[in-house]
């Protein structure tokens, strides 16, 4: 079945150190690829997104992701986690690439930042 | 959430009530998305209208749940009757040109809590 997945639920790191989030889907062909961030009480904001061309990414505050077709992942980084991090990231596919520009999306990963 | 504004923010609500939400995108856009986000879960896509036709309303539970878009800008989402597991965040979302793909803009969501 098509499916977007995040493995970690919660993940907590400490204020500096390195990030890793995980994303993998499931479809035929390479879809486009999407990160989106969520504070609390807020709406979905766009951290970076993959189309074609060079398979990492950078994005807004820091944040870079790296599509690995063998893999069908596309896991979002950052080298320094800073306290404001702490959100819920969401990585979403858009498996049309013929131009339908529909989400589908995982469930999400939680970031705690401890100082 | 450039570009998209919705309203309430919050809403609370007895089961068996019943609730709108709206959403204006800013400056107009051809196509518009409304997503049900479930405490814990990605957002689903419920609708989506181009201009002011449907889409896709293949996950929209039609029993309970009405959208309309009249004159192709703002765009309103019912619930009649509401129960108890409508308790979500209800995203509205707009396709925008950025220079090289058409890419998907969240408002900030109104929070419906069903009693």
């Amino acid at each position: 079945a098509q499916s977007v997945t995040q493995p970690d639920i919660h993940i907590t790191v400490s204020e500096g150190a390195s990030l890793e989030l995980r994303c993998n889907y499931s479809y035929g062909a390479t879809p486009y690829l999407f990160w989106y961030v969520q504070s609390p009480g807020q709406g979905l904001q766009l951290l970076l997104k993959y189309f074609s061309g060079d398979t990492l990414v950078q994005g807004i505050k820091g944040f870079e992701a790296e599509f690995k077709r063998s893999q069908s992942s596309f896991n979002l980084r950052k080298p320094s986690v800073h306290w404001s991090d702490a959100a819920e990231y969401f990585c979403a596919v858009d498996p049309f690439s013929g131009g339908y520009n529909k989400l589908i999306f995982g469930a999400g990963t939680r970031l705690a930042v401890h100082p | 959430e450039a570009g998209v504004a919705q309203s309430p923010r919050y809403k609370i609500i007895e089961k068996r009530q019943s609730v709108a939400f709206w959403c204006n995108p800013i400056s107009g856009h051809a196509t518009l998305y409304w997503y049900q986000q479930i405490l814990g879960q990605g957002p689903k896509l419920l609708i989506q209208f181009q201009n002011n036709g449907v889409v896709d309303d293949s996950q929209l539970p039609k029993d309970r749940f009405s959208a309309e878009r009249l004159k192709g800008v703002d765009s309103t989402l019912k619930i009649q009757p509401a129960k108890l597991e409508d308790s979500a965040v209800y995203l509205c979302a707009c396709l925008m040109y950025d220079g090289k793909k058409e890419t998907q803009y969240f408002g900030p969501g109104t929070r419906l809590l069903v009693l």
